[in-house]
C-alpha cells in the first residue's frame, strides 16, 4: 500500500531557511503536494509538483523531487514566525481518487 | 467564491444525540470528501463523493452517515457516537479526480463526544 513519511519536528530561527523532507513508496505517484495547517484550522494547499518535474519554485517556496529515491522536500526561504505550523506532504497515484497524507512536520520558528 | 465552508465550527454532543455536520462549496467542484483528523495525526479519509454519488467509503462505522443533496452541499449525519469519535472533521473538494487538482479544505468542525 501507499506510505508517506515525514520527520515530526523542525525548529529554525527567524530569517533562516527551513527544509522539510518527505519520502513516499508509491512509484505510481503522479502529483505530490504540500499542505500547511495552522492550529485549529483546516489544511491550506501551498504548492504541488508533477512527477515529471525535478523542481518548482513559488516565491519563498522551493519544492525538490527526487523520483528515483522517492524523496520530496519543501524549502522555505527567509522563514518567518507566521510560517510556524504543521506541514503535510501528500501524494496521489494514478487511478486513485484520494490523497495519502504523511504524518506531518511541526515547524517551529524562533524569533 | 474560493472557499469550502463548514458549520458548525465546534460541536459538543452526547452519545445518544443525533447531529449533522454541513459543508458547502460554490466553486463548481464535482468531488467532495470527508476526512477525520485526530490530534497530532494526519487526516484520514472517510468518504468520497463524485458527482453527488458515494464513490468511496473507507469502512467507516454506520454511526457516520454521509449525504450529498446537491453538487454544492455535503452533510455528515452523526448518531450514537462514542467518545473516541471526538476529532476535527474536515471537508474538502476538488474540481475532479485528475491528480493535478489539489483539494480545497474547509476549516473543519471540532467535535467532542461526551
Amino acid at each position: 500500500g501507499e506510505d508517506v513519511e515525514q520527520s515530526l519536528f523542525l525548529s529554525v530561527r527567524e530569517g533562516d531557511s527551513s527544509v522539510i523532507n518527505c519520502t513516499y513508496t508509491d512509484s505510481s505517484s503522479t502529483y505530490l503536494y504540500w499542505y500547511k495547517q495552522e492550529p485549529g484550522a483546516g489544511l491550506q494547499l501551498l504548492t504541488y509538483i508533477f512527477s515529471n518535474m525535478d523542481m518548482k519554485q513559488d516565491q519563498r517556496l522551493t519544492v525538490l523531487l527526487n523520483k528515483k529515491d522517492k524523496h520530496l522536500s519543501l524549502r522555505i526561504a527567509d522563514t518567518q514566525t507566521g510560517d510556524s505550523a504543521i506541514y503535510f506532504c501528500a501524494e496521489r497515484g494514478t487511478g486513485r481518487r484520494a490523497l495519502t497524507f504523511g504524518s506531518g512536520t511541526r515547524l517551529q520558528v524562533q524569533p | 467564491d474560493t472557499e469550502v465552508t463548514q458549520t458548525p465550527k465546534h460541536l459538543v454532543m452526547g452519545m445518544t444525540n443525533k447531529k449533522s455536520l454541513k459543508c458547502e462549496q460554490h466553486m463548481g467542484h464535482r468531488a467532495m470528501y470527508w476526512y477525520k483528523q485526530k490530534a497530532k495525526k494526519p487526516p484520514e479519509l472517510m468518504f468520497v463523493y463524485s458527482y453527488e454519488k458515494l464513490s468511496i467509503n473507507e469502512s467507516v462505522p454506520s454511526r457516520f452517515s454521509p449525504e450529498c443533496p446537491n453538487s454544492s452541499l455535503l452533510n455528515l449525519h452523526l448518531h450514537a457516537l462514542q467518545p473516541e469519535d471526538s476529532a476535527l472533521y474536515l471537508c474538502a473538494s476538488s474540481q475532479d479526480f485528475a491528480p493535478g487538482y489539489g483539494y480545497t479544505f474547509g476549516s473543519g468542525t471540532r467535535l467532542t463526544v461526551v
